[in-house]
């Protein structure tokens, strides 16, 4: 079963750093770009950007741009965003999801990241 | 860039039929055909449900429908059924090689 399995729940301080995981299994992980959605608390879905594994090349939204760093290692199939320095603002599920191999629709996704930035 | 614009909300009785608009520009909607829908019930993960302007994923159901006609892309969900009370968010490819959420529609079924 192709599937991506994201890491647990975060609590963080503003100022602190993190970095959320996303492993693929059930498929050729270099092969497939993946990408990071935000939904902040009863909102709607944010394109963050995405990766290809294979060779590391990153898009960014320029919404998102300067924000966050998206990697990933294809050694252990597993893709990453992570923060410097947290805000309130940051607050918020993040998904992880694949491309599509021919289209640019995202056909699997990761249960979610719930991330909390709170004093 | 800024969303794609949705209906915020929708509604239907079961057995009719419903259509979600998706509103973009020649730089996303209207200049690729990298258009796809996505459901989302509360607290799950996003579910793709039309990819390519108008294709089912495999398993999903031939109720829903997609189409496109110049920057406007619409998901047409045919006898509405309860379990399909969900957030839908349309999705589309972009000329910056990014890619651009609509705002989201919650469909409510009667």
């Amino acid at each position: 079963e192709e599937q991506l399995v994201q890491s647990g729940a975060e609590v963080k301080k503003p100022g602190e750093s993190l970095k959320i995981s996303c492993k693929g299994s059930g498929y050729r992980f270099s092969s497939y770009w993946i990408g990071w959605v935000r939904q902040m608390p009863g909102k709607g879905l944010e394109w963050m950007g995405v990766i290809y594994p294979g060779d590391s090349e990153t898009t960014y939204s320029p919404s998102f741009q300067g924000q966050v760093t998206i990697s990933a290692d294809k050694s252990i199939s597993t893709a990453f965003l992570q923060w410097s320095s947290l805000k309130a603002s940051d607050s918020a599920m993040y998904y992880c999801a694949r491309r599509s191999y021919v289209g640019r629709d995202m056909d699997v996704w990761g249960q979610g990241t719930t991330v909390t930035v709170s004093s | 860039q800024s969303a794609l614009t949705q209906p915020a909300s929708v509604s239907g009785s079961p057995g009719q039929s419903i259509t979600i608009s998706c509103t973009g520009t020649t730089s996303d909607v209207g200049g690729y055909n990298f258009v796809s829908w996505y459901q989302q019930h509360p607290g799950k993960a996003p579910k793709l449900m039309i990819h390519d302007v108008s294709n089912r994923p495999s398993g999903v159901s031939n109720r829903f429908s997609g189409s496109k006609s110049g920057n406007t892309a619409s998901l047409t969900i045919s006898g509405l059924q309860a379990e399909d009370e969900a957030d839908y968010y349309c999705f589309s490819y972009t000329s910056s090689s990014t890619g651009v959420f609509g705002g989201g529609t919650k469909l409510t079924v009667l």
